[in-house]
């Protein structure tokens, strides 16, 4: 079966520094999303993207957070100047339809900011 | 706003009882998922119910959708060890951008 593939699964980073996840949608797919969970916390929305460029995103996608589809492949997620509260549960999903059909979620990344 | 809030907040039942999880919502929808989560692990879609259908199922799995109380169930029956996870409701509005919104979830042990 299809999956969204996530890379790293855990990264350790120091406050203040860049840091890029990245993600590899299914293929066919053509929306992306990038959701957050912080330790014991819901899951919550950061952004979406189509069409190469971003459709909606939530309050907690500030000036910090950027995404990018490189190439025909790769979903990035980057946070130029991490906080302590960044650390959490980055998960990328992607879907063929929007918000019409379930969505494939990868298995995410750990990131601990210290 | 908050949406898709669930109870219970957890759940033990012995293997072979079936397990009810609740969640309610506060603006229309498009539809309701339910996703399930094993510790540290990443999101299952489980069901997707529309606005307009009341009931669904799929294998061992039930969900209801009563969009004029604005909740759902989700419904596993002769649950087994492994369905031990935590169980997430998720809407997607009616205006449709796409972006699910998570309740709290419930964790669900099963004991064998």
């Amino acid at each position: 079966e299809p999956e969204v593939t996530q890379t790293p699964s855990h990264q350790v980073t120091q406050m203040g520094q860049e840091v890029i996840l990245r993600c590899v949608p299914i293929s066919n797919h053509l929306y992306f999303y990038w959701y957050r969970q912080i330790l014991g916390q819901k899951v919550e929305f950061l952004v979406s993207f189509y069409n190469n460029e971003i459709s909606e995103k939530s309050e907690i996608f500030d000036d910090q957070f950027s995404v990018e589809r490189p190439d025909g492949s790769n979903f990035t997620l980057k946070i130029r100047s991490t906080k302590l509260e960044d650390s959490a549960m980055y998960f990328c999903a992607s879907s063929d339809e929007q918000g019409l059909g379930g969505y494939t979620f990868g298995s995410g990344t750990r990131l601990t900011v210290v | 706003s908050q949406q898709g809030e669930e109870d219970p907040q957890a759940l033990s039942i012995q293997e072979g009882e079936n397990a009810t999880m609740n969640c309610s919502y506060k603006t229309s929808i498009n539809n309701l998922q339910w996703y399930r989560q094993n510790s540290g692990r990443g999101l299952v879609h489980l069901i997707l119910i529309r606005s307009n259908e009341r009931e669904k199922h799929s294998g061992r799995l039930r969900v209801t959708l009563d969009t004029s109380k604005k909740s759902s169930s989700l419904l596993i029956t002769a649950s087994r060890a492994a369905d031990t996870a935590s169980y997430f409701c998720a809407t997607v509005g009616s205006s449709n951008t796409g972006k699910l919104i998570f309740g709290q979830g419930t964790t669900l042990q099963v004991k064998p």
